[in-house]
């Protein structure tokens, strides 16, 4: 099975950026998602295709991606940003979600 | 507005069945493909299971298949997840979500439900 590995959990002082890594193999030839979900909700589209943001997301969330790893920047990361984060991919007819990284802001 | 609700969950003993159902609304249901997607107390995100828009394709996570069933009603614009055999592992948040894009699969959810809660338990 297709694996995608994230760091279990990221520190961030407000106002600073926050960088998520996700890493599997052959990830260039792959298209990853990003989501957010906060306790109690469900998980919301930040990124898409890599780099695109949905409508609504703002733009201090941004995707970028080099060899077989994606990573998601939180720039002027705010208190409302504290979450778990999920990347995603498609491997082998399987959607593919990350291990999962908890962002807190300090 | 685009909307997804689940409903259907509950508590369940294992070996016990459940069919959860996900009522859309706000888009041409029947253009799109739909998940399953579940969060266990504790864990991460897994997806559990797809079917596309019009072709009928259909496919599962090697920890769900052969026990639960995905389908859809595009005249009810409902999506179904038949759930037979379960087990204390498969309790947690059930969510059903949209793929982003018109007739295709594999890219990302942009729509999700709230939720509908499986519990397995004796």
């Amino acid at each position: 099975s297709y694996d995608l590995t994230q760091p279990p959990s990221v520190s961030v002082s407000p106002g600073q950026t926050a960088t998520i890594t996700c890493s599997g193999e052959k990830l260039g030839d792959k298209y990853i998602s990003w989501y957010q979900q906060k306790p109690g909700q469900s998980p919301v589209l930040v990124i898409y295709q890599d780099i695109k943001r949905p409508s609504g997301i703002p733009e201090r969330f941004s995707g970028s991606k080099s060899g077989n790893a994606a990573a998601l920047t939180i720039s002027g990361t705010q208190a409302m940003d504290e979450a778990d984060y999920y990347c995603q991919a498609w491997d082998s007819n399987t959607h593919v979600f990350g291990t999962g990284t908890k962002v807190t802001v300090l | 507005e685009v909307q997804l609700v689940e409903s259907g969950g509950g508590l369940v003993q294992p070996g016990g069945s459940l069919r959860l159902s996900c009522a859309a609304s706000g888009f041409t249901f029947s253009s799109y493909a739909l998940s399953w997607v579940r969060r266990a107390p504790g864990k991460g995100l897994e997806w559990v299971s797809l079917i596309s828009s019009r072709d009928g394709m259909i496919y599962y996570a090697d920890s769900v298949r052969g026990r639960f069933t995905i389908s859809r009603d595009n005249s009810k614009n409902t999506l179904y997840l038949q759930m037979n055999r379960l087990r204390a592992e498969d309790t947690a948040q059930y969510y059903c979500a949209k793929e982003i894009h018109y007739d295709s699969i594999g890219h990302a959810f942009n729509v999700w439900g709230p939720g509908t809660t499986v519990t397995v338990s004796s």
